[in-house]
């Protein structure tokens, strides 16, 4: 089975702009989650979907949207970058909410 | 306080040596996860745990849900484990997953 997979890989934007980042799960897993990384704060869960419904969001502002589509693909949609927005963002699939994740690896975003 | 905690921050070992690194959570939980996260940012899942031992390999994970606590061992490290070792908890309830700070680990040959 191919792996999860995401893109771009790479993205510059500079503050202001807005940016949408794809996920791909793996074939048959319904769950999708998104994460954001970062040097100071580590990993942080953004949130988690299953079957097209948002199940959990974690703490990040309004701007930090996302959805799933019909086919368990799913993209993350961050308005009004901010320069604290840099990091990688990870994506990771499942085959349910509560099962082992497989991450993909990751769209790294740099705000100028 | 983070609701998960890991130690040590920085771990470096000889090739060969046994190595443990620990995570203790705060908050009540459904599963435990082992990451490892390589140069360059893919993370592999090695290990979801909710009670007891499991091995893979060189790898052991333990937890005592009891005592809040779990551990990651190595066995015969090798410099191909120098990584980032990541404890995630899945919160009990909420169901989201919190982060350990990570454990950065340096094997030298």
């Amino acid at each position: 089975k191919a792996g999860v997979t995401q893109t771009p890989r790479y993205l510059i934007k500079t503050r202001g702009q807005q940016v949408t980042l794809s996920c791909s799960p793996i074939s048959g897993h319904r769950s999708v989650s998104w994460y954001q990384q970062t040097p100071g704060q580590g990993l942080q869960f953004l949130f988690e979907y299953f079957s097209e419904t948002q199940r959990n969001k974690g703490n990040f502002p309004g701007r930090f949207s996302g959805r799933q589509f019909s086919n368990s693909r799913s993209e993350m949609n961050v308005s009004t970058l901010e320069l604290g927005d840099s990091a990688l963002y990870l994506c990771a699939s499942s085959p349910s909410v509560v099962s082992e994740q497989f991450f993909g690896p990751g769209t790294r975003l740099t705000v100028l | 306080k983070n609701e998960v905690e890991q130690s040590p921050q920085n771990l470096t070992a000889q090739e060969g040596e046994f190595i443990t690194i620990n995570c203790s959570y705060s908050v009540g939980i459904s599963a435990l996860h082992w990451l490892q996260q390589h140069p360059g940012g893919g993370i592999v899942s090695l290990f979801m745990l909710s009670s007891g031992k499991k091995k893979h390999g060189r790898l052991i994970a333990t937890i005592n849900i009891q005592e809040k606590h779990s551990s990651l061992h190595i066995t015969a490290s090798h410099p191909r484990d120098s990584a980032v070792y990541i404890c995630a908890v899945r919160v009990q309830g909420a169901q989201k997953l919190v982060f350990g700070q990570g454990t950065r680990l340096t094997i030298n040959p």
